[in-house]
This record gives structure tokens, sequence and C-alpha cells, in this order.
């Protein structure tokens, strides 16, 4: 079976803040990718980053930083000095080998920055 | 136009309407995809076309109707809808779900 949760359904934070946004999933594929996708208001989901199964290097994209555990089956991104335009619902999603041509998205996180 | 193109932005319609979706993408993606987001709800698969074949029917009313026409065309017909219908419809594309998605910017859909 193939499954996201984002257990954090809100999170607030005060501008300038770090935050945490938790992803765990669970897969039977060897092979699978891991996304993350920012939605704003506007609506449409823009793609953040894409995380193959074999690769557990964290990485970093300005404040952006992404954690890959695959011991606790766990993608957590981490924004740090939040600010206002970061508010967002944010999504993790999974595809492997099994998933057809499919993802499977978590529920989503919405994060509101308060300036 | 680069990306994933959906007309019109917003729609409001009645519930004996009939109204269509259009999803346009020049990517060259493969797959075509119908999302619905509801208010507070997760994001629902509603159908899956492949190379212009339909592979995935979420268990959709048939009051929702897709068509692909072509691999750059999406099209998503509706006809004698509910109120509960109304949400944020989403088409996306890819050239393989292990590449990620691209998303056009919704149809805000109201049914009154």
């Amino acid at each position: 079976a193939q499954k996201v949760t984002q257990a954090q359904t809100e999170i607030s934070v005060v501008e300038k803040e770090d935050v945490t946004l938790d992803c765990v999933y669970e897969t039977r594929d060897t092979t699978y990718y891991l996304f993350w996708y920012k939605q704003p208001p506007s609506g449409e989901l823009v793609f953040l980053i894409r995380r193959n199964s074999f690769d557990e290097q964290n990485e970093i994209s300005g404040r952006y930083s992404w954690n890959f555990q695959k011991s606790t089956s766990s993608f957590n991104f981490t924004i740090t000095a939040s600010q206002v335009v970061d508010s967002a619902v944010y999504f993790c999603a999974l595809s492997g080998t099994n998933t057809g041509n499919q993802f499977y998205f978590g529920t989503g996180t919405s994060l509101t920055v308060i300036p | 136009e680069t990306g994933v193109t959906q007309t019109p932005r917003h729609l409001v319609m009645g519930m004996t309407n009939k109204k269509s979706l259009k999803c346009e993408q020049h990517l060259g993606h493969n797959a075509m995809y119908w999302y619905k987001q509801s208010a507070k709800k997760p994001l629902e698969l509603m159908f899956v076309y492949n190379f212009k074949e339909q592979t995935e029917n979420n268990s959709v009313p048939s009051r929702f109707s897709p068509e692909c026409p072509n691999s750059s065309h999406l099209f998503l017909h509706l006809h004698t809808l509910q109120p509960e219908d109304s949400a944020l419809y989403l088409c996306a594309s890819s050239p393989g779900a292990f590449y990620g998605y691209t998303f056009g910017s919704g149809t805000r859909l109201t049914v009154v």
C-alpha cells in the first residue's frame, strides 16, 4: 500500500521563525520518489523538490531544506527564517514503481506566517 | 505558452447547466490528470489519461465526463452537477510520475 501522512493540518509561525513540516510515507516499493509541492492562495501547485529513494543526502535550496530518512520513512521540509510569502498549503507526495503513473498525496499542511 | 493552462479560471453554473473545463499542455507530456480539491479535504484523483487512453476512473459520478482528444488537451464535461461538486478542479500533466507533475492554476467551480 502507498500512503503519505502529513499529521500537521495547520501551523502558524511568526515571521523569521524556522518551521518544519513533517511527512511520513509508506510504500513497499524499493524504488520510489518523494516530492514537495507548494500551493499558494492562487491555487496552482508549485513543484519544490523531487528526491529518489536511493539518495538520502539532505538538500538545501536557499531558505528551504529537506531531510530524507529512510529509517523512519520520513521526508521533512524546513523553512528557515520564514517570510509572509511562505504562507501556503504544502503537500508531500509519493510515486513508486507500482503506483502506475500516479502520485499519492498527503492531506497537506497549511502554513500561516504572521508578520 | 509554457506549462499547463486551464480555462476558465472561475465558473459559476446552475445545477441544470452543461459546461466544460479545458486543460492544455505543450510540454510533450504523455499523462494528464484531473484532480478535485474541496475545501478542507485532500486532493482527490478523478481521472488519469496515458497517451490519450483513460487508465483510471476513481469512482467518479457520471455527471463528470472526461475527454482527451489528443495528448495535449484534456476536457472535463459537466452536467447536472450538485452544490457539493463546488471545488477547485486541477489539471496536471507528467512525462511519468517519477518526474513529477506540472499543475495548472485550476478552475474554481461554484454550483448554485
